[in-house]
């Protein structure tokens, strides 16, 4: 089982350019959760997608902030244009639906928005 | 607002000692608490908590709910350098299958030699 894979695994930036990152949750999983993590706010839930429609995206900072999940094996989260406020650690994570909220977590992409 | 609280944010102790580490929560339609433990990477999970009162346990690692009270405790008995981490208490609330996951702050335990 290859787990949650992320990528980049690393990411630097100039402010104001656009950001994309990367998910594949786990074949059969069926939910997908992007997080952001700052030693300032911890770990923050941006949104989550079941059977790849978007279920909650309240934690979704701005509007510089989209997330897609254009099928079952992939997901971007995309920051346009990005801001040096935006440098955290962004996981990704995946479940089955009945495993009662059991999450598996990606590597996590560090991201530095100069 | 639904929140979730750890105490203490921080630990140290030293191998061998035993610590308990809390969460409580203030959350609407709780469905399980969660215990996860982060090294330098990824959070792992830890146990799943659904019930009051009754102890999940994984080697020298315990957990236990109280509903009523609305907390959760994970024990650490034994303790070695390899249990410094952060660890995380995570709620899960919401009428979906799988719902969403509300962390709390954390807990960076420290155990030295």
């Amino acid at each position: 089982d290859a787990g949650v894979i992320q990528s980049p695994r690393h990411e630097v930036t100039e402010m104001g350019q656009e950001v994309t990152l990367r998910c594949k949750p786990i074949s059969g999983h069926n939910s997908l959760f992007w997080y952001r993590q700052t030693m300032m706010r911890g770990l923050e839930l941006l949104i989550y997608f079941n059977n790849n429609v978007p279920i909650d995206d309240s934690g979704m900072p701005e509007d510089r902030f989209s997330a897609k999940m254009p099928n079952a094996s992939f997901s971007t989260l995309k920051i346009q244009p990005s801001e040096p406020r935006d440098s955290a650690v962004y996981f990704c994570a995946s479940s089955l639906s009945g495993q009662g909220g059991t999450q598996y977590f990606g590597p996590g992409t560090r991201l530095l928005v100069l | 607002e639904d929140k979730v609280v750890q105490s203490p944010l921080s630990l140290v102790v030293h191998e061998g000692d035993t610590v308990t580490l809390n969460c409580s929560y203030e959350v609407t339609n709780f469905r399980s608490l969660l215990w996860y433990k982060q090294e330098k990477k990824a959070p792992t999970f830890l146990f799943m908590l659904t019930s009051s009162g009754i102890e999940k346990k994984s080697g020298r690692l315990s957990s236990i709910l109280d509903k009523k009270e609305l907390f959760s405790i994970l024990n650490i008995t034994a303790t070695q350098t390899g249990d410094s981490a952060i660890y995380l208490c995570a709620v899960r609330t919401g009428s979906s299958n799988t719902g969403k996951l509300i962390f709390g702050q954390g807990t960076t335990l420290q155990v030295k030699p």
